[in-house]
Formats: C-alpha cells, sequence, structure tokens
C-alpha cells in the first residue's frame, strides 16, 4: 500500500513535443504530491507539487494532472526540450505524518533536437 | 530561498576508513533531514530520518552502527560511513524540510563516495 508506480520507465520526445510521465498511487492518506527532476551526479530538483484538492496546476510548461478518484496524477511537459532531458521522479508523502517521501522508480526522458 | 549543500561533493577512500558528510540547509532551518542512497540508474532509498536533538530513525535493513547520523542543530546534519568497504559505494543526498513552513523536501547536490 505504500508503493507509487511510475511509468514509463524511459521516454524519447522530439524537440517541441509533450512528454507524458504517469503515476499510481495505493495510499489513500498521501496528501502531498511532488516531482522532481534529477540530472546525472546532481540532487533531485524540486519541479512542481500538488495537492489532492485540485485537479491541475500548471507552472510555465509543466502541468501536473491529479485524479483522486483513480488515484493517478501526471506530469506533462509541454513544448519539450534538449535541457528537459533528466530522469524525473514523482513522490507521495502524508503531511501529517513523517513526511516521508515514497518516491517512483524514476523514467529517464531523452527529447531529441 | 531553500537552498541544501552537501560537502564533499565527492571523496575517495581507503577500505576500513570513516568518512563524514555534511548536509547543511543555508537559508532555512531544517527540523527534519533525510539521508538517501542513490544506485546508478535506480531511485531514492531512503536511509534515514532525524530530527534535530534527537536520535536519527533508521528503515529497515540499514544498519545504524555503519551509518551514524547526527543532527546536532537546525542547519546541520552529518553522516557518518564508519570502517567503509567497497560495497558502500554510492551517491548519497541529503533533504530537509523546512520547520512548519511547508512539505516540500529540498535536496543536496549530493556526494559520490567511492571506497577502494
Amino acid at each position: 500500500q505504500q508503493q507509487v508506480k511510475q511509468s514509463p520507465q524511459s521516454l524519447i520526445v522530439q524537440k517541441g513535443g509533450i512528454s507524458i510521465i504517469n503515476c499510481a498511487y495505493e495510499n489513500t492518506a498521501f496528501d502531498y504530491f511532488p516531482w522532481y527532476q534529477q540530472f546525472p551526479g546532481k540532487g533531485p530538483a524540486l519541479l512542481i507539487a500538488i495537492r489532492p484538492d485540485v485537479s491541475e496546476k500548471k507552472e510555465g510548461r509543466f502541468t501536473i494532472s491529479f485524479n483522486k478518484s483513480a488515484k493517478q496524477f501526471s506530469l506533462h511537459i509541454m513544448d519539450s526540450q534538449p535541457g528537459d532531458s533528466a530522469t524525473y521522479f514523482c513522490a507521495a508523502t502524508r503531511t501529517s505524518g513523517t513526511y516521508k517521501y515514497i518516491f517512483g522508480t524514476g523514467t529517464r526522458l531523452k527529447v531529441l533536437a | 530561498g531553500a537552498v541544501v549543500s552537501q560537502h564533499p561533493s565527492w571523496v575517495i577512500c581507503k577500505s576500513g576508513t570513516s568518512v563524514k558528510i555534511e548536509c547543511r540547509s543555508l537559508d532555512f532551518q531544517a527540523t527534519t533531514m533525510f539521508w538517501y542512497r542513490q544506485f546508478p540508474k535506480q531511485s531514492l532509498m531512503l536511509m534515514a530520518t532525524s530530527n534535530e536533538g534527537s536520535k536519527a530513525t533508521y528503515e529497515q535493513g540499514v544498519e545504524k552502527d555503519k551509518f551514524l547520523i547526527n543532527h546536532a542543530s537546525l542547519t546541520l546534519s552529518t553522516l557518518t560511513v564508519t570502517s567503509a568497504h567497497p560495497e558502500d559505494s554510492s551517491f548519497y543526498i541529503c533533504s530537509a524540510l523546512a520547520g512548519g513552513v511547508g512539505d516540500t523536501q529540498y535536496f543536496g547536490p549530493g556526494t559520490r563516495l567511492t571506497v577502494l
């Protein structure tokens, strides 16, 4: 019940295209869902996060869509650029608890120039 | 804002020696810090959670005598890998949670440990 399933494992997108990464969770007590971007040899950097009281959040080219009933959330990267090539991790946590994050397995995105 | 630093960024040591890694929150006070280990092309594996002034809580399977964690102040946590062996070689990353401000973990840049 603590797992967060992330797909796809890898993704190749043409420059200017839309990259879509999906995550699904089981624990309905989770109430905070961040997405992180990680470049090789670097620590993860927060991209965008959402809470279950909204169905969508947009920040620049990055959008999170959240489906509470399906227990799924996804990251959309619009107008994908070669500089977006990185590994993306979704996570989930219960903010009333220990704040431990449950991470997805990661998606390696490559944007072709 | 919300910057977390780690030192050193990389370290090479001989088998049997101990290595200390520092994690600092530069512009906020971190009531809780987390230590992760990451193997190549894999997700982050939580090792332990540390709260300022109290003992760290280790995840199942993590040897607390091997990986000593100290959270001495609201801006500093240290991870000491004792009697390091080649299998301890990994990428170690810390994160910090701003107390009472939000729910986001801010990550450090990571430390690459290589044990010869």
